[in-house]
């Protein structure tokens, strides 16, 4: 069952602007959500993450946004660089189990 | 801080043998481990979680017999993939956190083929 959804596989976007990366999920247990950036072949890495309990975080360009009402979860990069080209992986948790969108693949055009 | 290391990177076996993937966390003591596994171009499925000395727990469809999982100590975490088969090929990734920590911290992955 696909408990965190990320139905844009992918997204492309011009240096400088605003990149908006989206996340849907269906269990209203989830009381954690977090962002990594993964490249091929490696590990993902923890970019951001928000309490249920709040619903926006932000650290440097990354901002992320929650609407628990929406069950909904966005990931704000601005300015946008090419080096943040990578798969961005949304996960939510429940009691310490994490669970993991299928990604959106992230483009940077300089 | 919170690094966490794999060992091998990669490796290809004969159909039938068994693999050992470690997985360490380099700077700190993780209290909790899962092992996480990847099809290409698919999402994180989680394998199992592990607490340090105690049994893994596993997710519904992952055979325990199969993919054994010790938590030994603090920083050490081993997954065996045992009588590995061609199905068994993927990217292996484990992750750490310690004690009421949400975020994970995940290592860079292993991949195993299976011939």
């Amino acid at each position: 069952d696909q408990q965190v959804k990320q139905n844009s596989p992918s997204l492309s976007v011009q240096e400088g602007r605003i990149s908006i990366l989206n996340c849907d999920y269906t269990n209203s247990m989830f009381d954690y959500f977090l962002w990594y950036k993964k490249y091929p072949a490696e590990g993902p890495t923890f970019l951001i993450s928000i309490s249920s309990i709040k619903d926006k975080n932000e650290d440097g360009r990354f901002t992320v946004f929650l609407n628990k009402s929406a069950k909904h979860l966005s990931l704000h990069i601005v300015p946008s660089q090419p080096g943040d080209s990578a798969v961005y992986f949304c996960a939510a948790s429940e009691s310490l189990i994490m669970r993991f969108g299928a990604g959106t693949r992230l483009t940077v055009k300089p | 801080g919170a690094v966490v290391s794999q060992h091998p990177s990669r490796v290809i076996c004969k159909s039938g043998t068994s693999v050992k993937i470690e997985c360490r966390s380099l700077d700190f003591q993780a209290t909790t481990m899962f092992w996480y596994r990847q099809f290409p171009k698919q999402s994180l499925m989680l394998m199992a979680t592990s607490n340090e000395g105690s049994k893994a727990t596993y997710e519904q469809g992952v055979e325990k017999d199969k993919f054994l999982i010790n938590h030994a100590s603090l920083t050490l975490s081993t997954l065996t993939v045992t009588s590995a088969h061609p199905e068994d090929s993927s990217f292996y990734i484990c992750s750490a956190s310690w004690h009421g920590r949400e975020t994970q911290y995940f290592g860079p992955g292993t991949r195993l083929l299976v011939l």
